[in-house]
């Protein structure tokens, strides 16, 4: 069992050039969200959706955009990277209620010069 | 606004003594509460979590947790640190007004001495 898988683990960009991160969940999971890390400030959720065709903002969305065509998948799009976009990222994925936990990717260490 | 503070950033310790990590939150409704630890390199992994019932939790490898509402507190303990525990530690609060969304804290720091 896969658990959460994203891609790539690592990536290096340029300011202004654009790029998917990818999100896949084998655990038929309704909820789905992508978070970054920056230190010190623990994780920040910048968008989320709760099934396929729904997509919501989450409180750092700025700059970034989302789509959810089938339930497994979530990738999150760079549009024009920017140095504050330095971070690592994080895909977690749950099933629906609020009492049940996050279950996390590996994340994505994403460098923009 | 909703939110929710780890007041350590950091907690140097050394083997066998013990350890407390503080998390408060912001809000008088009903709240579901979580701590999240990530080792080195590593994902976030679930420690323990409360929603009802008992306020004392008890998590995997010796945690636990007690949550006292009048005080808006979810504080992690452990009686004896290994060595091992050297990791990131994140409390995070699902606020009932809120959906499924969590909110994080911004994570304690943990160095454990051998």
């Amino acid at each position: 069992n896969a658990g959460v898988t994203q891609t790539p683990k690592f990536q290096v960009l340029k300011t202004g050039q654009s790029m998917t991160l990818q999100c896949a969940q084998d655990m038929n999971h309704e909820y789905m969200s992508w978070y970054r890390q920056d230190p010190g400030m623990g994780l920040r959720l910048i968008h989320y959706s709760v099934g396929a065709g729904i997509t919501d903002q989450g409180e750092v969305p700025n700059g970034y955009n989302v789509s959810r065509s089938t339930t497994e998948d979530f990738p999150l799009r760079l549009l024009s990277a920017a140095p504050s976009q330095t971070s690592v990222y994080f895909c977690a994925s749950k099933k629906g209620g609020t009492n049940q936990p996050q279950h996390f990717g590996d994340g994505t260490r994403l460098s923009i010069l | 606004a909703q939110s929710v503070s780890q007041h350590n950033h950091h907690v140097i310790l050394s083997e066998a003594a013990s350890l407390e990590l503080g998390c408060n939150y912001s809000y008088g409704g009903t709240v579901n509460l979580f701590w999240y630890v990530q080792y080195p390199g590593q994902h976030l992994q679930l420690l323990l979590k409360y929603f009802s019932g008992d306020p004392l939790v008890k998590g995997i490898k010796g945690f636990e947790a007690e949550f006292i509402k009048s005080k808006f507190s979810f504080n992690l303990r452990k009686p004896s640190v290994q060595w091992s525990d050297t990791a990131e530690y994140f409390c995070a609060v699902n606020f009932n007004n809120a959906g499924n969304m969590l909110t994080f804290g911004g994570g304690t720091r943990l160095m454990v001495k051998p």
